[in-house]
């Protein structure tokens, strides 16, 4: 089984509408993030949350929330979906007493009508 | 603010031959540095991690170097092969355990 899962894996809504993406982990770890990627670019990072009482903003957090219910899940909402948020949203974790190497989920792949 | 620059943005070469992925990045003051692996639509598997007190790191065909005062990386992928066409992302982990990816470079190797 896979460490790091993302739910739902595609999701194609309205303009306006409330989406959640959840990202579970069986990693132990307590750092998680939430990052988009645009078509050819690279990744930019949404929220982060070093355990479950921390969270933080990162790059891009406008028009996004997070909540983190447990160690192991942190999920990720919009609360009213715009079409420039259509990407591909990734989820990661890492321990802090490692390498710093982060750990990624396969994706969630939005689409915004 | 950290910026992380890939070149070439894409590149095309015959199987078999040797190759050079570059990563540069504007602050020196790293943690670590993260050479990823992209196919289409899929997440990014970690093929490299150098840390900002290594040279370099290698994992059978793959060789990554760091030069930490210079700001840059490379990514050298030995005797291509089909299977490495994918993106390849180089990004850098800065205080705090931040992560700043370049733009990535997209591979083709051809038969």
């Amino acid at each position: 089984d896979a460490d790091v899962t993302q739910t739902p894996r595609n999701r194609i809504t309205k303009t306006g509408k409330r989406i959640m993406l959840e990202c579970s982990q069986t990693k132990g770890h307590d750092r998680m993030y939430w990052y988009r990627q645009d078509p050819g670019l690279g990744l930019q990072l949404i929220y982060y949350s070093f355990d479950v009482k921390d969270i933080n903003k990162g790059e891009i957090s406008d028009g996004y929330s997070v909540s983190r219910q447990a160690q192991a899940k942190f999920s990720l909402s919009l609360e009213s979906a715009i079409p420039n948020q259509t990407a591909l949203y990734f989820c990661a974790t890492s321990d802090p007493s490692g390498a710093g190497e982060q750990f990624f989920g396969p994706g969630t792949r939005l689409t915004v009508l | 603010k950290q910026e992380v620059t890939q070149i070439p943005a894409a590149l095309s070469v015959p199987e078999g031959e040797n190759l050079v992925l570059n990563c540069s990045f504007t602050d020196s003051a790293i943690y670590n540095l993260q050479w990823f692996r992209q196919d289409p639509g899929k997440g990014l598997t970690s093929l490299l991690l150098i840390q900002s007190s290594q040279r370099e790191q290698t994992s059978g065909r793959l060789n990554a170097s760091l030069d930490k005062s210079s700001g840059r990386s490379t990514l050298y992928i030995a005797a291509s092969q089909p299977g490495d066409s994918a993106t390849y992302l180089c990004a850098v982990t800065n205080a705090g355990n931040m992560l700043t990816f370049g733009g990535g470079t997209r591979l083709m190797v051809k038969p």
